[in-house]
């Protein structure tokens, strides 16, 4: 079963600090890897994805990781703002379909 | 150039009744897919058309259906509803799925049903 995990669910940190969030997956048999953001009751905005041969992609204070041999990926947030409060989205593609995670709620406190 | 886009944003049923969502794919998109979010989750994925025809399934009844038009905009219906079909229901558009192309995603439908 093709499987999703993010951790930590939730997490609040006070502004200017650096990040971790957490991706896993079981299937390793992915095509790619996308981070997402969303803010309370709206769509999704894409922000990194990474192909299945890449190991890394980088735009501006985010940096997304990938694993494929050990199913995961991590997100790095660079001295975070309050902006960037926002759930954050991790999904793996297989073929023609997203499987998501459950999110990590992000609370940045000025 | 405008993006994915959805409609109604808001929509409210009653428990039985049908309902029709709609989607417009980007621009040069010929692939859509229909994603539920209930609350607190991340999104299940429904279904894919390309091509006027449903191309992939996830684990969802036969409650939901889909159709595709020739200017590739889809629709999603939901037959029966029931509480549990409370959600935020997202379409997302691509070129080619299955190659490493990016899906955008549309600002999504708010369904309540009461």
């Amino acid at each position: 079963k093709q499987e999703v995990t993010q951790i930590p669910a939730a997490l609040s940190v006070p502004e200017g600090e650096n990040l971790v969030l957490n991706c896993s997956f079981t299937d390793s048999a992915i095509y790619n890897l996308q981070w997402f953001r969303q803010d309370p009751g709206k769509g999704l905005t894409s922000l990194l994805l990474i192909q299945s041969s890449q190991r890394e992609q980088t735009s501006g204070r985010l940096n997304a990781s990938l694993d494929k041999s050990s199913g995961r990926s991590t997100l790095y947030i660079a001295a975070s703002q309050p902006g960037d409060s926002a759930t954050y989205l991790c999904a793996v593609e297989y073929g023609n379909k997203l499987v998501f995670g459950a999110g990590t709620i992000l609370r940045v406190k000025s | 150039d405008a993006g994915v886009t959805q409609s109604p944003t808001h929509l409210i049923k009653t428990r039985g009744q049908q309902v029709t969502l709609r989607c417009s794919p980007k621009s040069g998109h010929d692939t859509v897919s229909w994603y539920q979010q209930a609350l607190g989750q991340g999104p299940q994925f429904i279904f894919q058309y390309y091509e006027e025809e449903e191309r992939q399934r996830g684990n969802f009844p036969d409650r939901f259906s889909g159709h595709q038009f020739p200017n590739y905009s889809s629709e999603l219906n939901v037959n029966a509803l029931l509480l549990g079909d409370s959600a935020l229901y997202l379409c997302a558009s691509s070129a080619s799925v299955g190659t490493g192309f990016r899906q955008f995603f549309g600002p999504g439908t708010r369904l309540t049903v009461l």
